[in-house]
């Protein structure tokens, strides 16, 4: 079954303290892997999209990496406006439309 | 660009009432998707329009739910009769043309309650 699991379910850090989140996937043919972030009270922000193993991109003090079976988004020294549910989302085999959504991590920056 | 604009924000009503959403999406974008999510089951397409045709409405409810798009700047999602099992906050998000998933971009969403 494809589907994409992300971990942990929330995650509580002090300001500086960098980490990592996690979204791994079980999907055949992996066309994109899309990482968003969402504020609460709003929709969700684009952030990153993926294509294939190896693959890594850099926003400020976020990075997204890829590989076979799961992403990461690492977060270096972060600062409380980080603070935000992180989606990850990959297309569903077939479509070049439809996303299978994870359930998020919630990540919660202390000062 | 002033983004994707959803109205109302936030919708109280009560069961049987029908409901009416609202979106505008960003100029230039052919796709229109519309997406429910709840802390069960989180975001959930519901339809997937292209060229304002309706491609996808596999993830529509029931019948109790229709969405339609008249034109490239507007669409709506109608829930007649709405039931307390609806609430869940709506969103509407567009696509650029020839891209993938990645260029969706998201309005604020309506928060609906459904007494």
């Amino acid at each position: 079954e494809d589907q994409v699991t992300q971990s942990p379910e929330a995650l509580r850090l002090q300001e500086g303290e960098s980490s990592s989140l996690n979204c791994s996937y079980t999907v055949s043919g992996l066309r994109g892997l899309f990482w968003y972030r969402q504020d609460p009270g709003k929709g969700p922000e684009f952030l990153f999209t993926l294509y294939s193993a190896g693959e890594e991109k850099e926003k400020e003090r976020l990075k997204a990496t890829l590989t076979k079976k799961e992403s990461f988004l690492h977060i270096t020294a972060p600062k409380p406006e980080d603070s935000a549910t992180y989606l990850c989302a990959v297309l569903l085999p077939g479509s070049n439309y439809q996303l299978i959504w994870g359930a998020g991590t919630k990540l919660i920056i202390k000062p | 660009d002033a983004g994707v604009i959803q109205s109302p924000r936030h919708e109280v009503t009560e069961m049987g009432q029908e409901v009416t959403l609202r979106c505008k999406p960003i100029s230039g974008h052919n796709s229109l998707f519309w997406y429910r999510q709840t802390m069960m089951r989180g975001l959930e397409l519901l339809i997937y329009f292209n060229n304002n045709v309706p491609i996808d409405d596999s993830g529509m409810p029931e019948d109790r739910f229709s969405a339609k798009m008249p034109n490239a700047s507007f669409s709506t999602l109608k829930i007649q009769p709405s039931e307390p099992r609806d609430s869940a906050v709506y969103f509407c998000a567009s696509h650029e043309a020839g891209g993938l998933g990645e260029t969706q971009y998201f309005g604020p969403g309506t928060r609906l309650l459904v007494l």
